[in-house]
């Protein structure tokens, strides 16, 4: 079945720093990758849309100057949390939808930002 | 924009009881996701309905999608405590690379 690889699971940084989250499909091409964010007890927030080799399409409240989205391939995309403040701390997670494949989703990340 | 509300928000059964979850959309279903989550870790796709009626079942987790498409249930027979965890429903809201709305999820306890 389809597989939706995504690293790291957990990462601590320090505030002002940056931090690129990675999200491969292994066996199939995705041709939308979709980023959500997930905080305590709550459901699943989606943040952009994004389709390979075109500019990602981000949700009303989500800064894409903070937030930054690459989908240079079809088998990657990344997340790039810039200059983290403690607010950014959440759960991020991936879903990668190709042609013939539903919603795969990542195992998610979990960045703190002390 | 489509909604979906799941009820209940919580739930603490007893292992081997039966327990249902619903989820009731805003607008017509063109596809409904079940998914399970462990707190802190990815979504584990459990099934996927999109013909009105539409019943499917794995284990002993059956979810089916009423013949209007705007409401869908996942039960669970003689649950048990790997059962635990938080169920979520996504909706398709059109077909192809749009993204899943989800619930807010229903939190799941099976105590011994």
């Amino acid at each position: 079945g389809a597989v939706v690889s995504q690293h790291p699971s957990w990462v601590i940084c320090k505030s002002g720093t940056s931090v690129k989250i990675e999200c491969r499909s292994l066996d199939f091409q995705a041709t939308t990758m979709f980023w959500y964010r997930q905080f305590p007890k709550q459901s699943l927030m989606l943040m952009a849309t994004s389709n390979e080799g075109s500019k990602a399409t981000y949700e009303q409240g989500v800064e894409k100057d903070k937030f930054l989205i690459n989908h240079a391939s079809l088998t990657l995309s990344t997340l790039t949390v810039t200059s983290a403040h403690p607010e950014d701390s959440s759960f991020y997670i991936c879903s990668a939808s190709g042609q013939n494949y539903g919603y795969t989703f990542g195992s998610g990340t979990r960045l703190t930002v002390v | 924009s489509q909604e979906l509300e799941q009820s209940p928000q919580s739930l603490i059964v007893q292992e081997g009881k039966n327990l249902t979850i619903n989820c009731t959309s805003s607008k017509t279903l063109y596809g409904l996701y079940w998914y399970k989550q462990k707190y802190g870790e990815g979504l584990i796709f459990l099934m996927m309905l999109q013909k009105g009626g539409e019943e499917k079942s794995h284990e002993k987790i059956t979810a089916k999608l009423d013949e209007k498409k705007q409401q869908s249930s996942l039960h669970i027979t003689a649950s048990q405590p790997s059962h635990a965890g938080i169920y979520l429903c996504g909706a398709d809201p059109n077909s192809g690379n749009t993204p899943l709305v989800f619930g807010k999820g229903t939190r799941l306890s099976v105590i011994a």
